[in-house]
């Protein structure tokens, strides 16, 4: 079946603009998360949905950062006013509700420039 | 304070031997530990998850061990092939399906 995609895989921007990055969860995936990656690091965990609701965003950076699941499906991660800081690997994630598992996507590479 | 610790430097070995990488992690009580395989430029790809009473855990060429004590997991790739070439990343539970992320340890296999 299809895994979870992520889209665009690139995205070059210029400091100060907006983006939007979107994720599809694998089908019937209630839980949906988000987790920044730099170069030579893990992946950092930034926000949690379980359904249309965040569960937990404590991993947010700042205000600047702002995620939706509007339909407990289809999410999409917002920056606002991008930094070169922000440059980073995106990826999101999908589990099962109860389960443990999570399904990474292909990533987003985001460069601020 | 919390750490994951992963050995930072590659771990170069030969093909056909057992590659062993190791994580450590300080003040955290998680129910259990998952390892990944990352790939340049993809995303994570779920390997195997262990459980805080479990020892043991095995998955064709794979094994990992949890040892809550010692507050380790050990990953063992058997007979390994230069296929196995990537980065492996333990992530620990901290509850709430939240995901903490060691650095990662990049294994390269030469045939």
């Amino acid at each position: 079946g299809a895994g979870v995609s992520q889209t665009p895989s690139n995205k070059v921007t210029e400091k100060g603009k907006y983006v939007e990055l979107r994720c599809d969860p694998i089908s019937g995936h209630t839980a949906l998360y988000w987790y920044r990656q730099s170069l030579g690091q893990g992946p950092e965990f930034l926000i949690y949905f379980q359904g249309t609701g965040a569960a937990d965003d404590s991993g947010l950076p700042n205000d600047r950062f702002f995620a939706v699941r509007p339909e407990g499906s289809v999410s999409t991660l917002k920056i606002q006013r991008t930094e070169r800081g922000d440059s980073a690997m995106y990826l999101c994630a999908s589990s099962l509700a109860s389960a443990d598992t999570q399904y990474f996507g292909p990533g987003t590479r985001l460069t601020v420039l | 304070s919390q750490k994951i610790e992963q050995n930072s430097e590659a771990l170069n070995i030969q093909e056909g031997k057992t590659a062993t990488l190791t994580c450590n992690y300080t003040n955290y009580s998680p129910a259990y530990l998952q390892w990944y395989r990352q790939d340049p430029g993809r995303g994570p790809v779920f390997l195997l998850l262990i459980r805080e009473n479990e020892k043991e855990k095995r998955k064709e060429r794979l094994k990992v061990t949890f040892d809550t004590t010692l507050k380790q997991s050990l990953f063992h790739i058997t007979a390994s092939q230069p296929a196995d070439s990537a980065t492996y990343l333990c992530a620990l539970d901290v509850g709430f399906q939240k995901l903490v992320f060691g650095t990662g340890t990049r294994l390269l296999v030469s045939p």
